[in-house]
């Protein structure tokens, strides 16, 4: 069945480094993909997402690009702050009608 | 304000107790789901519901009923079966419907601890 495997963490960073979450996906046609992160105690919030092959997402900074040929979807940021640690979910839905299958989650924790 | 909103914020369960967590949402969204999220585990999906009065069944539905009466509301019920309940739990909706692309929105999430 289709999955969603993300490095393991937890990420540990200084405040302006270079940010990558790796994230490959197994699913049969062409899924839609997804980042999510969730802050300590909250819900899950959509960051990005890409429903076919090349697609780029993008919102605050963060990036991902479908790529089809190495079946990935891995999470970029040039730049990150301290206000970007957080629990970062890869997600995919493979059919229309069915639930998003999420990957573990990659803690990310940013000092100043 | 158009949301998600989950009550309680915290739940806690005696033995052989069953416990509903509330579910309601404002965005006229048809497709509304539930998932339990344990540390290290990521999110895995209890039940699922696409239109009023229907639902399925997700990958780890033991010990949990749902019902879908209304189109803004998709309660979920803990019952005794359920052995180890202790989690995190978070109600989604999609909009739009149930399209591959739809994206899934969340509440806040309902801890849920056992006594």
């Amino acid at each position: 069945g289709d999955s969603v495997t993300q490095m393991e963490g937890p990420v540990t960073l200084s405040e302006e480094a270079f940010l990558t979450i790796n994230c490959t996906y197994t699913a049969t046609g062409y899924p839609s993909l997804f980042w999510y992160v969730q802050y300590p105690g909250e819900g899950l919030q959509l960051l990005l997402k890409a429903t076919k092959a090349d697609d780029k997402g993008s919102n605050k900074g963060f990036e991902a690009t479908y790529r089809k040929e190495t079946t990935s979807f891995h999470l970029e940021k040039g730049s990150v702050q301290v206000s970007d640690s957080a629990v970062y979910f890869c997600a995919l839905r493979g059919q229309a009608g069915t639930a998003l299958i999420f990957g573990k989650g990659t803690t990310l924790s940013v000092s100043s | 304000d158009g949301g998600i909103t989950q009550s309680p914020k915290y739940l806690f369960r005696k033995e052989g107790q069953n416990v509903t967590l509330s579910c309601e949402q404002n965005l006229n969204h048809d497709a509304m789901y539930w998932y339990r999220q344990d540390p290290g585990q990521g999110l895995r999906l209890i039940y699922y519901s696409q239109i009023v009065n229907d639902f399925q069944k997700g990958d780890i539905a033991e010990g949990y009923s749902v019902s879908r009466e209304k189109k803004e509301s998709f309660p979920l019920t803990v019952t005794s079966a359920q052995k180890n309940p202790t989690a995190f739990y978070l109600c989604a909706s999609s909009s739009p419907g149930t399209a591959k692309e739809a994206t899934q929105y969340f509440g806040p999430g309902t801890r849920l601890l056992v006594l």
